[in-house]
């Protein structure tokens, strides 16, 4: 099975930075990468699908990138409300991995 | 609005059985490919299984595989998970979840509707 990794598993940033999380599959699995973001006590919510494209009503500071093996979700300028931890998934087939979780909190 | 509303957790012992239950309301929810993720307690996201359009094919993650059964009721627009053989490692909340779009193939599609989940606590 695929395995998805991502990195790093938490990080601690200042309001209005720029940051990135990485997420890596064992084999290439094209585009069919989404990234959710869940928030303490909520259940997780879709921000990207196809690597790179955003999901309605998502805020335009969230963006990924990536194709294959290697993609990356970036939120070019952090803000308190997106206090969460950030989970990537495989879905080109069975089993639909998800990434270990990348928790992000504000300096 | 579109609504999933899972039930049917509680305690229950290693070796018992539970049947989850997750209604689902406003969408068509034949024509979508539905799945049960779960999250043990301060842990991460973890794939269950996924059910295609009418039942016709069933994903299990090794995890569960021979233990659960997952299916589907059209009629009553209702997703189950049964459970069996329960061990303290399934203790999780579970989530349904339904595909982002309609008529998909199989594992193929994020999730972009999520119910707020039931918690199974197995433990003696």
């Amino acid at each position: 099975d695929i395995q998805m990794t991502q990195s790093p598993s938490s990080l601690s940033a200042s309001v209005g930075d720029s940051v990135t999380i990485s997420c890596r599959a064992s084999q290439g699995i094209s585009n069919f990468l989404a990234w959710y973001q869940q928030k303490p006590g909520k259940v997780p919510r879709l921000l990207i699908y196809a690597a790179s494209t955003l999901e309605s009503g998502v805020p335009s500071r969230f963006s990924g990138s990536g194709s294959g093996t290697d993609f990356t979700l970036t939120i070019s300028s952090l803000q308190p409300e997106d206090v969460a931890t950030y989970y990537c998934q495989k879905y080109n087939s069975a089993p639909q991995t998800f990434g270990q979780g990348t928790k992000v909190e504000i300096k | 609005e579109v609504q999933l509303l899972e039930s049917g957790g509680g305690l229950e012992q290693p070796g018992g059985s539970l049947r989850l239950s997750c209604a689902a309301s406003g969408f068509i929810f034949s024509k979508y490919v539905m799945t049960w993720v779960r999250q043990a307690p301060g842990k991460g996201l973890e794939w269950v299984s996924s059910i295609s359009l009418s039942g016709g094919r069933t994903d299990y993650a090794d995890s569960v595989k021979g233990r659960f059964t997952i299916s589907r009721d059209d009629s009553k627009n209702t997703l189950y998970l049964e459970m069996k053989s329960l061990r303290a490692e399934d203790t999780a909340v579970y989530h349904c979840a339904k595909d982002r779009v309609a008529y998909g193939s199989g594992s193929t599609n994020p999730y972009d509707i999520w119910g707020q989940g039931t918690m199974v606590i197995v433990s003696s």
